[in-house]
């Protein structure tokens, strides 16, 4: 079963261009979570969706960023303008409400972005 | 809003030596608790979780971690640690009774298992 699928895996870009990071959540999960990884901050919530409906945003830097989840099965983070202080790994991750497992979250492989 | 403290942000240890990471969080009803592992340039992994029942959870790769309540600690130990075991390792917490399902991390613990 595949998991968490993110693209791209790397990037890099100038300052000021619009940066956009895809995730295809596991099938069935019905919910989603985007991560921001940095060596200063740490792991941090910026959004997270249940159902394709965004619930907390409140972890969302500022209006630069964006977050959308136009259906089940994909979801976009998009950065623009980017800054270089937005360099950092950006983690996708799904869980399954129902599951027996309870509400572990499977992470996807991250997007490392770099703006210089 | 709930927190996670990891207490030891390095730790550097010989193989077989045995391991234990601190991880205290502050809420004060039910809880879910994690411990990731992140691999070198790797994305986190579940190493092991508790829900309820025996607070003495054991996960993978020889891993386990005790709940306990009062101290509102789990953490994660490992009797003889190997030189893959180096990873940097994540506490994290998920506050039930809140109907929030995102989880709270901790700083993380770098290990560095030298041969």
């Amino acid at each position: 079963d595949a998991g968490v699928i993110q693209s791209p895996r790397h990037e890099v870009t100038e300052m000021g261009q619009e940066v956009t990071l895809r995730c295809k959540p596991i099938s069935g999960h019905d919910y989603l979570f985007w991560y921001r990884q940095t060596m200063m901050r740490g792991l941090e919530l910026l959004i997270y969706f249940n159902n394709n409906v965004p619930i907390d945003d409140s972890g969302m830097p500022e209006d630069r960023f964006s977050a959308k989840m136009p259906n089940a099965s994909f979801s976009t983070l998009k950065i623009q303008p980017s800054e270089p202080r937005d360099s950092a790994v950006y983690f996708c991750a799904s869980s399954l409400r129902h599951s027996l497992s309870g509400n572990t979250i499977y992470f996807g492989e991250g997007s490392w972005l770099t703006v210089v | 809003a709930q927190s996670v403290s990891q207490h030891n942000h390095h730790v550097i240890l010989s193989e077989a030596a045995s391991l234990e990471l601190g991880c205290n969080y502050s809420y004060g009803g039910t809880v879910n608790l994690f411990w990731y592992v992140q691999y070198p340039g790797q994305h986190l992994q579940l190493l092991l979780k508790y829900f309820s029942g025996d607070p003495l959870v054991k996960g993978i790769k020889g891993f386990e971690a005790e709940f306990i309540k009062s101290k509102f600690s789990f953490n994660l130990r490992k009797p003889s640690v190997q030189w893959s075991d180096t990873a940097e390792y994540f506490c994290a917490v998920n506050a039930v009774d809140t109907g929030r399902r995102a989880l709270t991390f901790g700083s993380g613990t770098r290990l560095q298992v030298q041969p």
